[in-house]
């Protein structure tokens, strides 16, 4: 069965930290894809990032970069310099071949960016 | 703006009532999944359609059903309402079937049962 766990419930920083929140999940597939979302205060679901399980590229978007490692079942997002905004709820989620990409995320870390 | 609109944004109504909640995908998306979010139970997928058939199930209870119609657009019924089944519904969709494919959330219904 598949599983996502984000031990970290909570983070606080001080802006312009550098803040890694971490992802394990567990599959057994050998096709799937990895998700990060984000859920502001505001409580709507932005989507971040996919990637898909042949792609250990590591990847980078503005402040925001991913770390995928497949020997640790793993995929980790690191924001660089945190800005206030950068506060909210984060979810990791996975979907499965066959699964009829169905999501399972994992319980979310809450960051907290404070001045 | 995901493109997912949801109706209504909140509810509130009590225990052992039925209320419905609609979801209107994307333009041009086939597939629709329907998510609960609670606090002891975290984000749950409940539900998916594709194009007007029924595609996958997940933690639903017996008490809910949902339904895509020939338009696209889904409803999620809730029946004999419980104070558990307070929670924040999300609707999503998807351009098609398949591991891989972006889901793309609406902003949610905020279901309150006193």
């Amino acid at each position: 069965a598949q599983k996502v766990t984000q031990a970290q419930t909570e983070i606080s920083v001080v802006e312009k930290e550098d803040v890694t929140l971490d992802c394990v999940y567990e599959t057994r597939d050998t096709t799937y894809y990895l998700f990060w979302y984000k859920q502001p205060p505001s409580g709507e679901l932005v989507f971040l990032i996919r990637r898909n399980s042949f792609d250990e590229q590591n990847e980078i978007s503005g402040r925001y970069s991913w770390n995928f490692q497949k020997s640790t079942s793993s995929f980790n997002f690191t924001i660089t310099a945190s800005q206030v905004v950068d506060s909210a709820v984060y979810f990791c989620a996975l979907s499965e071949a066959g699964t009829a990409s169905k999501l399972t995320f994992g319980t979310g870390t809450r960051l907290q960016v404070t001045l | 703006d995901s493109g997912v609109t949801q109706t209504p944004k909140h509810l509130i109504t009590a225990t052992g009532q039925r209320v419905t909640l609609r979801c209107s995908p994307r333009s041009g998306d086939l597939s629709v999944y329907w998510y609960q979010q609670s606090l002891d139970q975290g984000l749950q997928f409940l539900i998916q359609y594709y194009n007007g058939e029924e595609r996958a199930k997940g933690n639903i209870l017996e008490r809910f059903s949902a339904q895509q119609f020939p338009d696209l657009h889904s409803e999620l019924n809730l029946s004999s309402l419980e104070l558990g089944d307070s929670a924040l519904y999300f609707c999503a969709s998807s351009v098609a079937i398949g591991v891989g494919y972006e889901q793309f959330f609406g902003p949610g219904t905020r279901l309150t049962v006193l």
